[in-house]
């Protein structure tokens, strides 16, 4: 157990909604990175919140979005859902900006797009 | 080109061989490198990182040439508990950590 925790654990939408995934830091981490995970693939980076800043993004246009509270816990949105939205979404907290390189991750929420 | 490239896969191996990961990234100015490992329908886990000597940790043996920008993980004597998906990690500016798509493992009793 990595002490982060993420809901829901599954959930099916169908295009054009919206979406909110959560996620509870471990204990002492201000960190929180998101990724989507195809089938198949690897983790791709989404963004980064460090201390309720984001703090670096990747290659995901702006229906993307998210925030991180004062408490370190975070949320993911994404609206006008596609198809090619459906993946399972991680996240993970470290101290710092993970320079250490071991993020803890959550169990993902796996998001099905009809 | 993808910034994190891996072997495909996946590998079926007995138990007890041998068997090498290959993985290239393509920033340069990339400043750290890690080996994960993700079992199936589970989260990604940090097997170990990976410095330019070189490391081991028991069976397992990672290595890092940095003029190549080239890494590599060597497993030992391969256990059926070593199936899993396994992920090269590269940490650009920032500390974000940016992942390959995986190279799945199969050991076979």
């Amino acid at each position: 157990e990595t002490g982060v925790t993420q809901s829901p654990t599954h959930l099916i939408k169908t295009r054009g909604q919206q979406v909110t995934l959560r996620c509870s830091s471990q204990s002492g981490h201000n960190t929180v990175s998101w990724y989507q995970q195809a089938l198949g693939q690897g983790p791709q980076f989404i963004f980064q919140y460090y201390r309720e800043e984001e703090n670096g993004r990747g290659n995901f246009p702006p229906r993307f979005s998210g925030l991180q509270f004062p408490n370190y816990s975070s949320e993911l949105n994404v609206n006008a859902l596609e198809l090619d939205d459906s993946a399972l979404y991680l996240c993970a907290s470290s101290i710092g900006q993970g320079d250490t390189g071991e993020l803890f991750f959550g169990e993902g929420s796996r998001l099905t797009v009809l | 080109r993808k910034e994190v490239e891996q072997d495909p896969g996946p590998f079926n191996v007995p138990e007890g061989a041998t068997v090498a990961f290959n993985c290239t990234y393509s920033n340069s100015a990339s400043q750290s490198f890690f080996w994960y490992r993700q079992d199936c329908r589970k989260e990604p886990k940090l097997l170990m990182s990976v410095y330019s000597s070189g490391n081991e940790d028991g069976r397992f043996t990672a290595q890092l040439n940095r003029a190549s920008q080239y890494i590599s993980l060597l497993i030992r004597d391969s256990k059926l508990s070593d199936s899993a998906t396994y992920l090269c990690v590269v940490s650009n500016q920032g500390g974000k950590l940016i992942f390959g798509q995986g190279t799945e493992l199969s050991v076979k009793p």
